[in-house]
């Protein structure tokens, strides 16, 4: 069970946009197309920004997207906004038994 | 509105037990999995157990496999975990958790957490 791969950290400034990947193995994140994206600020609980790989759900803005290309999945938040700075992690599912494993979190920063 | 709003938490010696309940409301809970994902003090989210929508079916991850387990009371809108045989590695905030608007592998909502704090 162990955590999916994302980058401690990424910065970008606004209007900009960035990318986290979030690499898993054939086990998880390459088997199965479902790959979701949390967003958390500081002490709030997480919320959903991404599922099923690159589905949004309504009410978040389509600045964010996500993708897969084969162990590895994407997001992206375009036209970068002071609001977006927080944690961000991924999420795959890896079967029945172990269900889903996150990744270690990535601290997005807006310069 | 969906509402997740987890109760229980505190602080317990090593080897204590302790029981989270989450309440559920604004959606159909019995139609709907459940997890549980926890967040040690500035670290990330590790998902902990899922019970499926009748609670027939469960699963857990290893650190806490033979500690702890997750039940549900569909009457009662409840989701439960009993903790069990607690170590210090166990203190974190508790995230109730509903999955299955989208996929039953999809976390959609999230309640605000409950922290446990393991210590002596």
């Amino acid at each position: 069970q162990s955590a999916l791969t994302q980058p401690a950290s990424v910065s970008g400034s606004p209007g900009q946009s960035i990318t986290i990947s979030c690499t898993g193995t054939s086990s998880d994140v390459g088997s199965y197309n479902l790959v979701s994206w949390y967003q958390q600020h500081p002490g709030k609980a997480p919320k959903l920004m991404i599922y099923e790989g690159s589905k949004r759900p309504s009410g978040v803005s389509n600045r964010f997207s996500g993708s897969k290309s084969g162990n590895t999945a994407s997001l992206t938040i375009s036209g970068l906004q002071a609001e977006d700075e927080a944690d961000y992690y991924c999420c795959s599912y890896a079967g029945s038994s172990i269900h889903v494993v996150f990744g270690g979190g990535t601290k997005l920063t807006v310069l | 509105e969906v509402q997740l709003v987890e109760s229980g938490g505190g602080l317990v010696q090593p080897g204590g037990s302790l029981r989270l309940s989450c309440a559920a409301s604004g959606f159909t809970f019995s139609s709907y999995w459940m997890h549980w994902v926890r967040q040690a003090p500035g670290k990330g989210l590790v998902w902990v157990s899922r019970i499926n929508s009748d609670g027939s079916s469960t699963s857990y991850a290893d650190s806490v496999k033979g500690r702890f387990t997750i039940s549900r009371d569909n009457a009662k809108n409840t989701l439960y975990l009993q903790m069990n045989s607690l170590r210090a590695e166990d203190t974190a905030v508790y995230y109730c958790a509903r999955a299955g608007a989208f996929s039953v592998a999809t976390i959609d909502y999230w309640g605000q957490g409950t922290l446990v704090t393991v210590s002596s």
